[in-house]
């Protein structure tokens, strides 16, 4: 079964400050690889995606992922953190071979920016 | 895009009553439909899915059912809530087209 781990159940960054989020994933196969944002009381919104063919993804809000095959890891980074960025961060994957396009979920990492 | 629809918003039931959440979907047809649950300070739980009208999958064993009656409604129900019933119910689709799923609102459900 696949997993995904999201090293930093919370992270705090100063405004202007690089963030990275890490993601990593226990497959055989490449899967679809994902990322949301969540903000309070409210349903996920996706940040980027990665299915196939280049491995450096950009998605929204500034934000980008780099799917590295060789360290099973998809983490998330943008140069410059803002107020806005404060959220919390789920990394999902989904195995391509299997029927449903499930996803599976890391437990997510709060990320605090600070003024 | 699609957009997705859950109702109630927030929802307090006592233990032992019945449960009815709702999810509809606009913007695509024939989508794999999902039920998340997400309790407080956890990831997201995958409860049930569904990938045609009367087709559901259940993930977990639990107090909960779904039913998917039309294309684009969702259901998800209990005859008798639990205490751990409560938490933050997501509804996700994901249309023919893609790979992402895209989420509800959510629905807060406190059991007391």
């Amino acid at each position: 079964a696949q997993s995904v781990t999201q090293l930093g159940s919370h992270v705090s960054v100063s405004e202007g400050a690089l963030v990275l989020l890490r993601c990593n994933y226990s497959s055989s196969v490449p899967p679809y690889l994902f990322w949301y944002v969540q903000y309070p009381n409210q349903g996920l919104q996706l940040l980027l995606k990665y299915t196939t063919g280049a491995t450096l993804v950009k998605g929204i809000n500034g934000f980008e992922a780099e799917f590295k095959k060789s360290e099973t890891s998809f983490h998330l980074t943008k140069p410059s953190a803002h107020m806005s960025d404060a959220a919390e961060y789920f990394c999902a994957v989904s195995d391509r071979r299997e029927y449903g396009n499930k996803l599976v979920f890391g437990a997510g990492t709060i990320l605090r920016v600070k003024s | 895009s699609q957009t997705i629809h859950q109702w109630p918003a927030t929802l307090v039931q006592p233990v032992g009553s019945p449960l009815s959440l709702e999810c509809t979907v606009e913007g695509t047809s024939n989508p794999n439909l999902y039920w998340y649950r997400q309790a407080a300070g956890r990831g997201l739980q995958l409860l049930f899915y569904s990938v045609g009208i009367g087709q559901i999958s259940s993930e977990v064993p639990q107090n909960l059912s779904a039913s998917r009656p039309q294309d684009r409604q969702f259901i998800l129900s209990s005859k008798k809530l639990l205490l751990s019933d409560s938490g933050f119910y997501l509804c996700a689709s994901k249309g023919q087209g893609g790979n992402e799923q895209f989420f509800g609102p959510g629905t807060r459900l406190t059991v007391l």
